[in-house]
């Protein structure tokens, strides 16, 4: 079962910043915080990851509570391609990826 | 690099046939890995292949096979299919040495309907 918990769904205006929740209370010290997104009709892609320190990429930063029980992914300025359904995931040293239903981005033009 | 391809892009089966799926990993990957995806639902794990062995198995019966190629492609057969195996079939791949630090590259995929 996924380990992680999400809204279903959310909501943002185009150009504006998204902040994507996601619950994670029963992470352990070696689990890596993963996200990924599914554009419509595509294969999931890689968004961003880490472990304990926030993260900033050419996407996207990763926002990671101190307890790491919780993080939020942020989409700094929301374009129409954007919209996706996102999933934040645990991964350990078993390697294999545990999706939930993932939180679905509507973006409002 | 084509990254991770997948064929066919489409099948159309009957209950009860067989189907093979057919995955080429993105250069320099030696791991692949298979996910069910039905409509709505977030990709389920089926099973993961490394140096041509079946490492790693999800919550799929025994119909569900596949074989990894000494050039690391790979492919996922399902044998007896079933109206619920009706779905779409995803392909990764990552390297495997600290895989769980790295992304999984993800393939289009196969959409697979059983009628």
């Amino acid at each position: 079962d996924a380990k992680t918990t999400q809204p279903n769904s959310m909501e943002s205006n185009e150009e504006e910043p998204v902040h994507l929740p996601c619950n994670h209370s029963t992470i352990s010290g070696t689990d890596y915080i993963h996200w990924y997104r599914q554009l419509p009709s595509q294969g999931p892609e890689y968004v961003i990851h880490g472990l304990t320190s926030n993260v900033n990429n050419r996407m996207a930063s990763l926002a990671i509570a101190e307890d790491r029980k919780s993080s939020t992914l942020i989409l700094h300025r929301a374009t129409l391609r954007d919209a996706a359904v996102y999933y934040c995931i645990l991964r350990d040293r078993d390697d294999k990826i545990i999706f939930g239903k993932g939180t679905r981005l509507h973006i409002l033009p | 690099d084509a990254g991770v391809t997948q064929s066919p892009t489409h099948l159309i089966k009957t209950r009860g046939q067989q189907v093979t799926l057919r995955c080429s990993p993105k250069s320099g990957h030696d791991t692949v890995s298979w996910y069910q995806q039905a409509l709505g639902q977030g990709p389920q794990f089926i099973f993961q292949y490394y140096e041509e062995e079946e490492r790693q198995r999800g919550n799929f019966p025994d119909r569900f096979s596949g074989h990894q190629f000494p050039n690391y492609s790979s492919e996922l057969n399902v044998n007896a299919l079933l109206l619920g195996d009706s779905a779409l079939y995803l392909c990764a791949s990552s390297p495997r040495e600290l895989g769980y630090l790295y992304e999984q590259y993800f393939g289009p995929g196969t959409r697979l309907t059983v009628t």
